[in-house]
């Protein structure tokens, strides 16, 4: 059965440092999804992404994330310099079509800790 | 604005024993809902879904019904095992916008 895969499953970075966190998502689906879940805390949504550019941002993504999707299989998202409070289980989730019976499949995970 | 809440836990069953988890929403228009389950060490698999009033999702015999009347969509299974033991999220897709709603999470722990 297809499924979303993540890379890596666990990063360390220092404050400051910039992360990029990789996805390959579902090969037929055409939407994207970065979502983060702070310990103990419910899962946010943080963008969604559609032909090629974000269709819909949270508060939480301000300019110090982008996504992108350098070829016809991965999806990154990029922390610029990362904050103490930017650590999180980050995870990918992709969907074949949009609409109200949308279905979103997740990967299992990044969990990203900043020292 | 769209919004999902959940009965906290944990809740603690002894295996067989019936279990619901409370799952009420408030959003604009007609969302459709899900459960995802989330197990040790792993992501979010969705367990089951619907997408309008008064159907019924199901899936590993677990169940939920749509209600729109008294907006829930509570999570039950006549039966639990211990490999059931997770934390279970209920969530909400709609209106104007194409992102996943998720309430706070429900751990269930299931003994022996």
């Amino acid at each position: 059965e297809p499924e979303v895969t993540q890379t890596p499953s666990h990063q360390v970075t220092q404050m400051g440092q910039e992360v990029i966190l990789r996805c390959v998502p579902i090969s037929n689906h055409l939407y994207f999804y970065w979502y983060r879940q702070i310990l103990g805390q419910k899962v946010e949504f943080l963008v969604s992404f559609y032909n090629n550019e974000i269709s819909e941002k949270s508060e939480i993504f301000d300019d110090q994330f982008s996504v992108e999707r350098p070829d016809g299989s991965n999806f990154t998202l990029k922390i610029r310099s990362t904050k103490l409070e930017d650590s999180a289980m980050y995870f990918c989730a992709s969907s074949e079509l949009a609409g109200d019976s949308d279905t979103q499949y997740f990967g299992p995970g990044t969990r990203l800790t900043v020292l | 604005g769209n919004s999902v809440t959940q009965m906290e836990g944990p809740v603690t069953l002894s295996e067989e024993a019936f279990l619901t988890i409370n799952c009420t929403y408030t959003a604009t228009g007609y969302p459709s809902l899900f459960w995802y389950v989330q197990y040790p060490g792993e992501g979010l698999q969705l367990l089951l879904k619907a997408t309008k009033a008064d159907d019924k999702g199901s899936n590993k015999g677990f169940e939920a019904t749509y209600r729109k009347e008294t907006t829930s969509f509570h999570l039950e299974k006549g039966s639990v095992q211990v490999s059931d033991s997770a934390v279970y999220f209920c969530a909400l897709y709609g209106g104007a916008t194409n992102k996943l709603i998720f309430g706070t999470g429900t751990l269930l722990a299931v003994q022996p």
